[in-house]
């Protein structure tokens, strides 16, 4: 069974640094189970689901041209987990913010966290 | 932002059947395959169609997907009110070497 789930600050306050983990179990991101990554979306309230960033088994990564002076996603195999840091919070980087698998064959993002709610906030 | 365009909303009585648009270029939908995902706000994404048209375990056969050049179509029928919520398409972009998201269609049942 696939499961994911995000975890970080529910609050950080404008011009702070985001870090959030997404946990996950049920496949690797180890180079022997390639073919996997884990992206990372965020949906502000309202507004539509936003594709963040992407880092594949090899530690190849990507990342939304929008942020990418403020992302930067790693990974840490021994543990399962995933970390999206975002620099020099505002508040509109109040969002949900989801993890999600993906699988390179398909090309798909075919297990979601449950997400967690971010806002930002002095 | 986006450079996958969805039409913002469909609406359709239940039992009847509703198509949801995704418009790109050659360097994304024109050259990868297209996933489709379901989305109620506060609750998880969940993948409907992969591979352009396959269907996940689960996924109902009233969900279908196909590709035609730089565009793809998600259908529904047999719409049922449990059906209502936004829609994204998604897929890779060569050019940009990012996914590529849709804007969403918000789906209403009459």
């Amino acid at each position: 069974q696939i499961t994911l789930k995000e975890s970080g600050p529910t609050l950080v306050k404008p011009t702070e640094t985001l870090r959030l983990t997404c946990s996950f179990s049920g496949f690797s991101l180890s180079i022997s189970e390639n073919g996997v990554g884990v992206g990372w979306f965020r949906q502000p309230p309202g507004k539509a689901l936003e594709w963040l960033a992407l880092v594949y088994w090899d530690d190849d990564k990507h990342y939304t041209p929008s942020l990418r002076r403020r992302v930067t996603v790693t990974k840490d195999t021994s543990r399962n987990q995933v970390v999206l840091i975002l620099t020099n919070m505002d508040p509109a980087d109040t969002a949900t913010y989801y993890c999600a698998r993906r699988q390179v064959v398909e090309a798909t993002f075919d297990s979601w966290g449950q997400g967690t709610l971010v806002t930002v906030s002095s | 932002q986006s450079v996958l365009t969805q039409s913002p909303s469909v609406s359709a009585a239940p039992g009847q059947k509703v198509t949801i648009s995704c418009s790109g270029s050659n360097s994304n939908i024109g050259n990868n395959f297209v996933s489709w995902y379901r989305h109620l706000p506060g609750t998880p994404p969940k993948l409907l169609i992969y591979d352009n048209s396959k269907r996940p375990s689960g996924i109902p056969d009233r969900f279908s997907g196909s590709k035609s050049g730089t565009s793809a179509t998600l259908a529904i029928t047999g719409l049922q009110t449990g059906d209502e919520a936004d829609y994204y398409c998604g897929t890779w972009d060569d050019s940009l070497g990012v996914e590529a998201f849709g804007t969403g269609t918000k789906v209403t049942v009459l």
